[in-house]
């Protein structure tokens, strides 16, 4: 069965500091990763893409990485601001019949405290 | 400029009525979906048009039927309304590329919907 698990489910930490968010898959055919930023009470919005063959890739102060043989990902986010306090999803793509379905995670929910 | 829009925000219902939500994008992009957030926050896709054909449909009751007039526009409307469809639906749209699927996909802001 196709399954994302994100760890940890929720997290606090202060202004400034930096935290790395986990997630394992069990998908399959893999088809990329993607890590979503979805602000409360709006859609998620894309942080990065990976596909099979890249194992980091960041955007901005994001930095995610893929470890294809162990099935893992990790999103690290670095000086952490106010604004990152959000749920962080990491979604697995699966290439099945022809087209791209994605498999989300339940979310790692991210809160930023002064 | 709102790339992809929703109407309603919110909707609140009896069950058994039937609703609509509708979905517009401006991005030029060919391939549009819907997805179902539950209490559990997991978004699942519901259907994926492609070009106005239907390409992805999960086991979704027929009770959902969606309709895309035209590749900008795919509305969902939902039959007989039941409790368990209270959730949050999310369109989202893309322009597929390449068979590696790598193309970002650009949420609305969800419709909240309450069926009391």
């Amino acid at each position: 069965k196709n399954q994302v698990e994100q760890s940890p489910q929720s997290l606090i930490i202060l202004e400034g500091k930096n935290c790395t968010l986990q997630c394992n898959y069990t998908v399959s055919p893999f088809s990329n990763l993607r890590w979503y930023k979805q602000d409360t009470g709006r859609g998620p919005v894309s942080l990065t893409i990976m596909t099979f063959s890249e194992n980091t890739k960041s955007n901005g102060r994001y930095t995610a990485t893929l470890d294809a043989d162990t099935k893992q990902s990790s999103l690290h986010i670095t000086a952490s601001q106010l604004s990152d306090s959000a749920s962080y999803i990491c979604v697995v793509s699966v290439f099945s019949g022809g087209y791209n379905k994605l498999i989300f995670g339940a979310g790692t929910r991210l809160a930023v405290h002064p | 400029d709102t790339a992809v829009s929703q109407t309603p925000k919110y909707l609140v219902t009896q069950m058994g009525n039937d609703k609509s939500i509708k979905c517009e994008q401006n991005l030029g992009h060919d391939t549009m979906y819907w997805y179902k957030q539950d209490s559990k926050k997991f978004l699942k896709i519901m259907f994926s048009y492609n070009n106005k054909e239907l390409i992805i449909n999960e086991t979704v009751p027929n009770r959902f039927s969606p309709k895309s007039p035209d590749k900008a526009h795919l509305n969902l409307h939902i039959n007989s309304l039941e409790l368990g469809d209270s959730a949050v639906y999310f369109c989202a749209s893309s322009q597929e590329r390449d068979s590696r699927g790598t193309d970002t996909q650009y949420f609305g802001p969800g419709t909240r919907l309450t069926v009391l």
